[in-house]
């Protein structure tokens, strides 16, 4: 089945404490993105990658790192949690293509920063 | 600048009644659009993908329609269940590069 596989889908963690989610997608999509969730403000764009070894900032970037080492994984790291990192994390990987593909997106990490 | 625009932000209807979401953006340039549903605090399950040179997509109950030159895309849900209850968002794929431009959503409660 073709899917974007986040893990774990739940953390509890404290403030400075290292953490990494990881993404995987089985579709062999180029592009893959890490967005956040707040109540009120919506999706927002963390990091993307275009393919491997190719990494860019979205719009809200502090505090977080990517790597693309493989095509297929794309973790988020959190060198040092806070607080304000509390949120509903989502991954999502697409195709390039002339006509422009969809975005499957994996089912979402739920992380609280104590 | 793209913006996206989804009205109404929350709709209550009695199950079984067809109902409209409407999703607009600022500019035409646009790759595709795509209709996502979430469940609280779940993933987004895409519905719908329109791309650009499209005017509609069908999916059972479902059916999404594009107007690039006006800027807008709507959602028709046929016969509504109470299974249809989730917030519907749309986003918008730039069409120079692939970055997605979100909608605020629409929360949809469908009453027994």
């Amino acid at each position: 089945e073709a899917q974007v596989t986040q893990n774990p889908r739940y953390l509890i963690t404290v403030t400075g404490k290292k953490l990494t989610v990881t993404c995987s997608q089985n579709m062999n999509h180029e592009y893959m993105s890490w967005y956040r969730q707040d109540p009120g403000l919506g999706l927002r764009q963390i990091y993307y990658s275009m393919n491997v070894e190719v990494t860019d900032k979205g719009d809200v970037p502090e505090g977080y790192k990517v790597s693309r080492k493989e095509k297929r994984n794309f973790p988020l790291i959190l060198e040092s949690p806070s607080p304000n990192q509390t949120s509903l994390y989502f991954c999502a990987s697409s195709s390039q293509g002339e006509m422009g593909y969809g975005y499957t997106f994996g089912s979402g990490t739920r992380l609280t920063v104590v | 600048k793209q913006e996206v625009t989804q009205i109404p932000a929350a709709l209550s209807v009695p199950e079984g009644e067809n109902l409209v979401l409407n999703c607009s953006f600022t500019d035409s340039a646009i790759y595709n659009l795509q209709w996502f549903r979430q469940d609280p605090g779940k993933g987004l399950t895409s519905l719908l993908l329109i791309q650009s040179s499209q005017r509609e997509q069908t999916s059972g109950r479902l059916n999404a329609s594009l107007d690039k030159s006006s800027g807008r895309s709507t959602l028709y849900i046929a016969a509504s269940q109470p299974g249809d209850s989730a917030t519907y968002l749309c986003a918008v794929r730039r069409s120079s590069n692939y970055q997605l431009i979100w909608g605020a959503g629409t929360k949809l409660i469908i009453k027994p």
